[in-house]
């Protein structure tokens, strides 16, 4: 089946510490890529869409400054969360889709920011 | 803008007990509904995916049934066993990403 894998699976860094998160597609192309974050006992809420060679379309109340996607092939897209605040902590989890296919996800990072 | 509300927010059962799971979407428009499995601090785990021209799928001691018309979905879990202690997700997918419902956190009872 279908396998998406993120890494890593959890970073504790500083205040201030840039931390990139990858998402990869092993046995399909993901001709898109979604990432969701999720607070403790709370859904997954969508941060943002993007389209292997197009910017990122981000959500509303997610900064695209703070939250740097970049989905540069068909197989790689990364998350990079820019001078990471404690406020930052979460779960974060990627997902991948080809074509009108469904969802796949990864196993989720544990971002935690002291 | 879809919205997912699932009910009970949290329940406890004996093992053994029949059990269902709801969830409720405001947008009949959907191209399929997802059950999954979240263990704590994990990911995602997909249980049942029914497409939006079906009535019910089943997996194991799990069915999911849908009535697209009403916004409905159940996931029923039989003889529930204290391996199921988990957080049940729901999902639609429209034309939009998933859309996920806040989760029903099971506990079941040795």
């Amino acid at each position: 089946g279908a396998v998406v894998s993120q890494h890593p699976s959890r970073v504790i860094c500083k205040s201030g510490t840039s931390v990139k998160i990858e998402c990869r597609s092993l046995d399909f192309q993901a001709t898109t890529m979604f990432w969701y974050r999720q607070f403790p006992k709370q859904s997954l809420m969508l941060m943002a869409t993007s389209n292997e060679g197009s910017k990122a379309t981000y959500e509303q109340g997610v900064e695209k400054d703070k939250f740097l996607i970049n989905h540069a092939s068909l197989t790689l897209s990364t998350l990079t969360v820019t001078s990471a605040h404690p406020e930052d902590s979460s779960f974060y989890i990627c997902s991948a889709r080809e074509a009108d296919q469904p969802q796949h996800f990864g196993d989720g990072t544990r971002l935690s920011i002291l | 803008k879809q919205e997912v509300t699932q009910i009970p927010a949290a329940l406890s059962v004996p093992e053994g007990e029949n059990l269902v799971l709801n969830c409720s979407f405001t947008d009949s428009a959907i191209y399929n509904l997802q059950w999954f499995r979240q263990d704590p601090g994990k990911g995602l785990t997909s249980l049942l995916l029914i497409q939006s021209s079906q009535r019910e799928q089943t997996s194991g001691r799990l069915n999911a049934s849908l009535d697209k018309s009403s916004g409905r979905s159940t996931l029923y879990i039989a003889a529930s066993q204290p391996g199921d202690s988990a957080t049940y997700l729901c999902a639609v997918a429209g034309n939009t990403p998933l859309v996920f419902g806040k989760g029903t956190r099971l506990s079941v009872i040795a």
